[in-house]
């Protein structure tokens, strides 16, 4: 059974800072990982997706490893704004969607 | 991106009555949508894959007499909570994959009192 953690589960940082958020999982026969962001009482936001062939992927001040032999991918969050603060969840994909825990992140201004 | 939309964003309704909740694909077709729950300061739970044209395939553990589930064209399923309780109340999420992405609703906030 597939089980995706996420650490750390809560982060506060200044503003600026740059971060890493950590996200593993157990089975590494999947297809796809999938990094959403989660505002309050809203819904998921897709950020980046890495297909299981893939090693990254980047947006804009995001940018997102995987190393699937390892069970393993990162978010990493450049020059971190107020704005970025949000629960973060990514998500293994083979037949269905499962996901991690989440990382509650705070960006003090 | 692809847009999916969930509605309503919030309701509240009375132990015993039932609850429909809408999620449309607005520019794309999907053959499969997902429903999850999302409780306080939790992850996502899936509950169920919806199939457009057959019955849904339901989780372990959840009710399919409770939470049925239609999905009556390639752009809309329903989630309907029956006989809510207020156990019930929590954050219903879903989704619809416009392959190889999944794409989320804004999510329902249902409080049954």
């Amino acid at each position: 059974k597939q089980e995706v953690t996420q650490i750390p589960a809560a982060l506060s940082v200044p503003e600026g800072e740059n971060l890493v958020l950590n996200c593993s999982f157990t089975d590494s026969a999947i297809y796809n990982l999938q990094w959403f962001r989660q505002d309050p009482g809203k819904g998921l936001t897709s950020l980046l997706l890495i297909q299981s062939s893939q090693r990254e992927q980047t947006s804009g001040r995001l940018n997102a490893s995987l190393d699937k032999s390892s069970g393993r991918s990162t978010l990493y969050i450049a020059a971190s704004q107020p704005g970025d603060s949000a629960t973060y969840l990514c998500a293994v994909r083979r037949n269905k969607l499962i996901f991690g825990t989440g990382t509650l992140l705070a960006v003090q201004p | 991106g692809a847009v999916v939309s969930q509605h309503p964003s919030r309701v509240i309704c009375k132990s015993g009555t039932s609850v429909k909740i809408e999620c449309r694909s607005l520019d794309f077709q999907a053959t499969t949508m997902f429903w999850y729950r999302q409780f306080p300061k939790k992850s996502l739970m899936l509950m169920a894959t919806s199939n457009e044209g057959s019955k849904a395939t339901y989780e372990q553990g959840v009710e399919k007499d409770k939470f049925l589930i239609n999905h009556a064209s390639l752009t809309l399923s329903t989630l309907t909570v029956t006989s809510a309780h207020p156990e019930d109340s929590s954050f219903y999420i879903c989704s619809a994959r416009r392959h190889p992405e999944a794409f989320f609703g804004q999510g329902t906030r249902l409080t049954v009192v």
